[in-house]
């Protein structure tokens, strides 16, 4: 059985801080995406990382996927307080299914 | 990109009722899913709505409780049946789409929101 453990679940930071969401999962895979939540909303897509090595950006928010490790990080440059949501990882599995982490409960203070 | 539309976006119901939860894409797809997702919780696949045959089931989930439809490329459903307050979840549609046939990607839908009393 797949498992995806993410760390830390909870993440309080102050603006203008860096930071790094850890995503490790138990077995080969694919793809591995990044969602973003905000409360009360449905899922956005951050990135989908398809290879070992991969690195995508998008403003304060990189995403790496080192396959060997069965590592992803998310890392966050210099925080604002619109980052503030919960950040999923999930990793494909045959037949595209999907399975998530248990999330990271991002809160950026001013 | 998909643009994903679910009917209703929230409901309360009485236990031992069933509600059935629409999701429309905008284009045709071949791969569409339905996840739980439970208060405060991550997400949880609860099936593949595949097109012309049967959905496929993950382990704890059953069609009896959870039968799904797929009629065409574009629309599916999920019903929730003999609710109870251990029901009471998001239900969130996805789809995966290409660009290139080579990336892919799965979005998913607003999400409907059930609240069983």
């Amino acid at each position: 059985e797949l498992k995806v453990e993410q760390n830390p679940l909870f993440l309080s930071m102050q603006e203008g801080k860096n930071y790094t969401i850890y995503c490790n999962y138990s077995t080969t895979s694919d793809r591995l995406y990044w969602y973003r939540q905000d409360p009360g909303k449905s899922l956005e897509s951050l990135f989908v990382l398809l290879s070992n090595g991969a690195v995508k950006q998008e403003g304060r928010l990189m995403a790496s996927l080192d396959t060997k490790a069965r590592l992803s990080t998310l890392h966050i440059t210099a925080a604002v307080h619109d980052l503030s949501a919960t950040y999923f990882c999930a990793v494909e599995t045959s037949g595209s299914r999907l399975t998530f982490g248990e999330g990271t409960q991002l809160t950026v203070n001013p | 990109s998909a643009v994903i539309s679910q009917k209703p976006s929230r409901d309360i119901c009485q236990r031992g009722t069933s509600l059935t939860i629409q999701c429309q894409v905008d284009s045709q797809v071949t791969m569409m899913f339905w996840y739980r997702q439970q208060p405060g919780q991550s997400l949880t696949l609860i099936a593949t709505a595949n097109q012309g045959s049967e959905a496929t089931y993950e382990s704890g989930f059953v069609i009896d409780k959870f039968p799904i439809s797929r009629p065409n490329l574009t629309f599916s459903t999920l019903t929730v049946s003999n609710m109870s307050p251990e029901d009471s979840s998001i239900y969130l549609c996805s789809v995966e789409v290409s660009a290139d046939r080579i990336r892919y990607e799965q979005y998913f839908g607003p999400g409907t929101r059930l609240t069983v009393t």
